[in-house]
């Protein structure tokens, strides 16, 4: 079974700063996708930036870019020139590309911190 | 605006009370999920739904029950609450597999 690990329970960065969280997976499987999802205090969970394994180029979405490393397993989440709204708790999640396979595994999550 | 609407933001029950959590979606997705959140441990997947009628279990189903009769609404059931049963309630529903999930604003429950 695929597995998702968050390894920063919580992170803080200064405002306009750059700062990355961390993830790695577990899979046998050479086509997935990857996800980032923001929690707010609001508790909607947003989907932040998606990655296909199996193309090669990091995904990217206006500030928010990932390191998409597949033979470490690897998919970090940079998020550059901090602003106060980023504050909230990030998922990374994994989903596989078998047909019939629906669910999406989640990490642990990282509480992010802004700090102005 | 596309939506999955949780019918309750907070709820308290007591303990041994049949609880029904509702989950309505507006997209004409055929996936609906329910996954519960705990500080920690992330998000669990409890049950899922690919099709109305049809169920599959998540990694955490004991406890509880789903029923989807009809395409845009899914629920949730706690049999008979217990304290292990407070959290956060997250319903989702999903287009296709490439795509991630729509997620509703969650349900927090509290079993006294």
């Amino acid at each position: 079974a695929q597995t998702v690990t968050q390894s920063q329970p919580e992170m803080s960065v200064q405002e306009a700063e750059t700062v990355t969280l961390s993830c790695t997976y577990d899979t046998s499987e050479s086509d997935y996708y990857l996800f980032w999802y923001k929690q707010p205090p609001s508790r909607q969970m947003i989907l932040v930036i998606r990655q296909e394994a199996y193309k090669q180029q990091n995904a990217t979405e206006n500030r928010f870019s990932v390191n998409f490393q597949k033979a470490a397993k690897s998919f970090s989440l940079k998020i550059s020139d901090s602003q106060l709204g980023d504050a909230a708790m990030y998922f990374c999640a994994y989903r596989s590309f078998l047909q019939g396979a629906q669910k999406l595994v989640f990490g642990q999550g990282t509480r992010l911190t802004i700090n102005p | 605006d596309v939506k999955v609407t949780q019918s309750s933001r907070y709820l308290v029950k007591r303990t041994g009370e049949k609880v029904f959590l509702e989950c309505v979606q507006d997209m004409d997705h055929e996936n609906m999920f329910w996954y519960r959140q705990d500080p920690g441990l992330g998000l669990r997947l409890i049950y899922f739904s690919y099709d109305v009628k049809m169920k599959e279990k998540g990694d955490i189903p004991e406890g509880y029950s789903v029923s989807r009769e009809k395409k845009e609404r899914f629920s949730l059931i706690l049999e008979s609450a217990s304290t292990n049963q407070t959290s956060m309630y997250l319903c989702a529903s999903s287009r296709d597999r490439e795509f991630g999930y729509t997620f509703g604003s969650g349900t927090r429950l509290t079993v006294v």
